[in-house]
């Protein structure tokens, strides 16, 4: 079965410091999509980004980026210049072949003045 | 960005009746549609998918006599809540989207609330 685990249920970090959140996901497929989408009070789902698992580069979003290492079937989240308006639950999401995506526990993140 | 639009946002209904939730793609023909449940504090659960034109492939452990699923068009699918219970009480999320390689897009959600 395709799985992904976010082993941090919390974080909290300093505003304009950086924070990393961690997932990792178990699957045999070659070809498929991982994604970290936020979740903010509003409960509105908006993709923060997107990784192909054949590009070997990392994706960057302005201050979001992340660490893919395909071997190890980790793909972290590293959010720099943490602002207020970070406050989400943040989920690491996988999507297969057959088009389902499939979402980790989510990490709740608070980004302090 | 592509917009998906989903209704109601919030629905109070007595146990025992139906409940029906509309999720349209504004600007885009979405060929595949899924439906998400979403507990407090906890992640999107997978119910189903809903391919247009055709029967909906339900995940284990999900109702489908509970949970109908209707993908009549490229642009809604919808989903029905029969005869609801208490314990349906739940937040509902859809998203939309294209080709595996696309990026899904999600509705707002709708709170349903089973009195």
């Amino acid at each position: 079965a395709q799985t992904v685990t976010q082993s941090q249920p919390e974080m909290s970090v300093q505003e304009a410091e950086t924070v990393t959140l961690s997932c990792t996901y178990d699957t045999s497929e070659s070809n498929y999509y991982l994604f970290w989408y936020k979740q903010p009070p509003s409960r509105q789902m908006i993709l923060v980004i997107r990784q192909e698992a054949y590009k070997q580069q990392n994706a960057t979003e302005n201050r979001f980026s992340v660490n893919f290492q395909k071997a190890a079937k980790s793909f972290s989240l590293k959010i720099s210049d943490s602002q207020l308006g970070d406050t989400a639950m943040y989920f690491c999401a996988f999507r297969n072949q057959g088009g389902k995506l499939i979402f980790g526990q989510g990490t709740e993140l608070s980004v302090k003045p | 960005g592509a917009v998906v639009s989903q209704h109601p946002s919030r629905v109070i209904c007595k146990s025992g009746t139906s409940v029906k939730i509309e999720c349209r793609s504004l600007d885009f023909q979405a060929t595949t549609m899924f439906w998400y449940r979403q507990f407090p504090k906890q992640s999107l659960m997978l119910m189903a998918t809903s391919n247009e034109g055709s029967k909906a492939t339900y995940e284990q452990g999900v109702e489908k006599d509970k949970f109908l699923i209707n993908h009549a068009s490229l642009t809604l699918s919808t989903l029905t809540v029969t005869s609801a219970h208490p314990e349906d009480s739940s937040f509902y999320i859809c998203s939309a989207g294209g080709t595996t390689n696309e990026k899904l897009f999600f509705g707002s959600g709708t709170q349903l609330s089973v009195l």
